[in-house]
């Protein structure tokens, strides 16, 4: 099945910073999405985004989708911007696949 | 408000009980799946369904059964409740292929 990892696995800014999380994946795909979990657990939607670049606010996403990987922008990060950032993917009708995740926490 | 709703919030039960948890979702999405979130917070599929059928059954134990009695809700009931069942449970909904959004999870503690 496809693998997904994500990197750095933690990452620490200060409220103000721009940051960059990356999505690989190991095959193609037809569905790719991001996700943040604050620290109260609930899990948001942020970007469906099988390929191109969508903005939201302070957030950003591109997929390059031929070379299998995604990226997730978060500038002037606030520290509401704090909890754990996932990426997932499917192809076909497989489930998706979650990667492990990034870790941000955005100090004040 | 429209959204994915889920309950209890917090389950805490000795092991070898029944539990069940409840999902419903009124964004008229056609697919609603469990995930179970564990302690090191890796997301993983358990269950799937479009249109009431089951069409994600992932390596889980019997003792898990899904039962989605119309589109808008999709029950687990869980027996024989085990230590290693203690977890974080989503309920997620979407349209076929496009985005996911998740219930606010069940924290699941089996003593």
């Amino acid at each position: 099945g496809i693998q997904v990892e994500q990197s750095p696995p933690d990452l620490i800014l200060q409220e103000g910073a721009n940051s960059t999380l990356r999505c690989n994946f190991s095959d193609s795909v037809n569905n790719l999405q991001w996700f943040h979990q604050n620290p109260w657990g609930q899990l948001i939607n942020l970007f469906y985004i099988p390929s191109g670049t969508k903005q939201n606010g302070r957030l950003s996403a591109t997929t390059v989708a031929t070379e299998r990987y995604s990226l997730l922008y978060i500038s002037s990060s606030q520290t509401t911007d704090s909890g754990v950032y996932f990426c997932a993917t499917n192809s076909g009708n497989t489930p998706l696949v979650f990667g492990k995740g990034t870790r941000l926490s955005v100090i004040a | 408000d429209t959204a994915v709703s889920q309950t209890p919030k917090y389950l805490v039960t000795q092991m070898g009980n029944d539990k069940s948890i409840k999902c419903e979702q009124n964004l008229g999405h056609d697919t609603m799946y469990w995930y179970k979130q564990d302690s090191k917070k890796f997301l993983k599929i358990m269950f799937s369904y479009n249109n009431k059928e089951l069409i994600i059954n992932e390596t889980v134990p019997n003792r898990f059964s899904p039962k989605s009695p119309d589109k808008a809700h999709l029950n687990l009931h869980i027996n024989s409740l085990e230590l290693g069942d203690s977890a974080v449970y989503f309920c997620a909904s979407s349209l076929t292929g496009t985005s996911l959004f998740f219930g606010p999870g069940t924290r699941l503690t089996v003593l």
